[in-house]
């Protein structure tokens, strides 16, 4: 069972917009920041978002972040077949003085 | 070009210990905090631990599931990062990362895995 809760999967078609939640508590989202990593298959995981809402350089800006609360969502516009992949939320937790990851969410590109 | 470069993963019996390596280059490496993250077969990321550069205290911390099994370690002058597993268990199977970290404030506190490896396989398994 993970810290951050995200839904197991979302879909949407090509050229769509999709977005993902990942929801948390007060010890880490709603004191800390978020970041997002993408996951293709069968390769490590790559930052797309930190700081909640800041994109590493060569992260197009199809991808946008954003924290409300203790909640943060990943926005991805004009959805390619070569987004789908798994998404991990990830934030710092004080209470367990440690790194915490959503259980990561499948997108498929229908 | 950061990277990062895991080795010496492999197949260990319950109980066995084994010594996981990261050798980076592209950075200062001495500045670097650095973590190991892994991922167990079909499952999702857990962070194992990390390590603080040594003008930072040079401090580790570690996740619930691996404290007083597994220890970080760094060699500043070879660049590389080092993780001990001792008292190895079937649970601890997985794909271990090595990353470079990056913390700060902002309007908030950020903490993130900014490099990732592309990891070395563990199984425990008899």
């Amino acid at each position: 069972q993970s810290v951050l809760t995200q839904p197991p999967s979302v879909s949407a078609a090509p050229r769509q917009k999709v977005t993902i939640s990942c929801s948390g508590g007060s010890s880490n989202i709603e004191n800390y920041s978020v970041s997002w990593y993408r996951q293709l298959p069968g390769t490590a995981p790559k930052v797309l978002i930190y700081d909640n809402d800041k994109r590493p350089s060569g992260i197009p800006d199809r991808f946008s972040g954003s924290k409300s609360g203790a909640s943060a969502t990943l926005d991805i516009t004009g959805l390619q077949t070569g987004d789908e992949a798994d998404y991990y939320c990830g934030s710092w937790d004080d209470s367990l003085r440690a790194v915490v990851f959503g259980g990561g969410t499948k997108l498929t590109v229908l | 070009e950061v990277q990062l470069v895991e080795s010496g993963g492999g197949l260990v019996k319950p109980g066995g210990s084994l010594r996981l390596s990261c050798a980076a280059s592209g950075l200062t490496f001495s500045d670097a905090w650095m973590s190991w993250v892994r991922q167990a077969p079909g499952k999702g990321l857990e962070w194992v631990g990390h390590v603080k550069s040594k003008a930072d205290g040079g401090t580790t911390g570690y996740a619930a599931p691996v404290k007083g099994r597994f220890t970080i370690s760094r060699d500043d002058s070879k660049r590389m990062l080092y993780l001990q597993m001792d008292s190895l268990r079937t649970e601890d199977t997985a794909v271990y990362y090595c990353t470079t970290d990056r913390a700060d404030y902002g309007r908030w506190y950020y903490y993130y895995m900014d490099v990732w490896g592309k990891g070395t396989s563990v199984t425990v398994s008899s």
